[in-house]
């Protein structure tokens, strides 16, 4: 079975450029997350999924970071505009009815 | 106060010794408890899981709960260079929140 898969891998934008990340979650989970991870740090949540609703994103920054998740499947997360501090690893993570898996991430680096 | 609390570290351990990991949690309501490895450059890799006050053995790995203490443990038996890592404590009440993660350094 396919874990949860994110792409792209890496990504270096110049600050104020736009950026997207994917998420294709395990099949049947229908909690999916996106994560923030910041060099030395846990994974702080910025934004949760049950389904296609966003039940949990009292931590996405608005001005500029926007998710989507239609069909209650995949999912998007948008930053536009990029700024320096935007420079980490997200991780995208689905969960059925107990433990959440994650993707292998997607490295960004704001220059 | 962080909802889950970790030691940063690193704890360093000799090689066939046991490493204790530990975790405490600030919300009475969270349900499950998860322990993650991350090695440097990669995603968390799940270990355990745990909901239920007491002990869970998986292989090398104990992880004990207690709920009334709001604490949180992982144990590595005959710990070896490859658990070299960072441990993340995570706690589930609707969302899953993590610690700060800690290093382990197994020195052969």
């Amino acid at each position: 079975e396919a874990g949860v898969v994110q792409s792209p891998r890496y990504k270096i934008i110049e600050k104020k450029q736009p950026v997207a990340f994917w998420c294709n979650p395990i099949s049947g989970h229908n909690t999916l997350y996106w994560y923030r991870q910041n060099l030395g740090q846990g994974p702080e949540l910025l934004i949760r999924y049950e389904n296609e609703e966003a039940v949990d994103d009292s931590q996405l920054p608005k001005d500029r970071f926007s998710a989507e998740r239609l069909k209650g499947v995949d999912s998007t997360l948008k930053i536009q505009p990029a700024e320096l501090g935007d420079s980490a690893v997200y991780l995208c993570a689905s969960r059925g009815n107990t433990e959440a898996f994650f993707g292998q991430g997607t490295r960004l680096t704001v220059v | 106060q962080k909802e889950v609390e970790q030691n940063s570290g690193p704890l360093s351990v000799p090689e066939g010794a046991i490493a204790s990991l530990n975790c405490t949690y600030s919300d009475r309501g969270s349900q499950s408890f998860f322990w993650y490895r991350q090695y440097s450059g990669k995603s968390p890799e799940l270990i355990m899981f745990i909901y239920s006050n007491g002990d869970k053995e998986d292989g090398r790995f104990t992880a004990q709960l207690n709920k009334a203490s709001q604490y949180v443990s992982l144990l590595i038996r005959d710990s070896q260079p490859s658990d070299s890592a960072t441990y993340l404590c995570a706690g589930l009440y609707q969302k899953v929140t993590f610690g700060t993660g800690t290093k382990l350094q197994v020195i052969p």
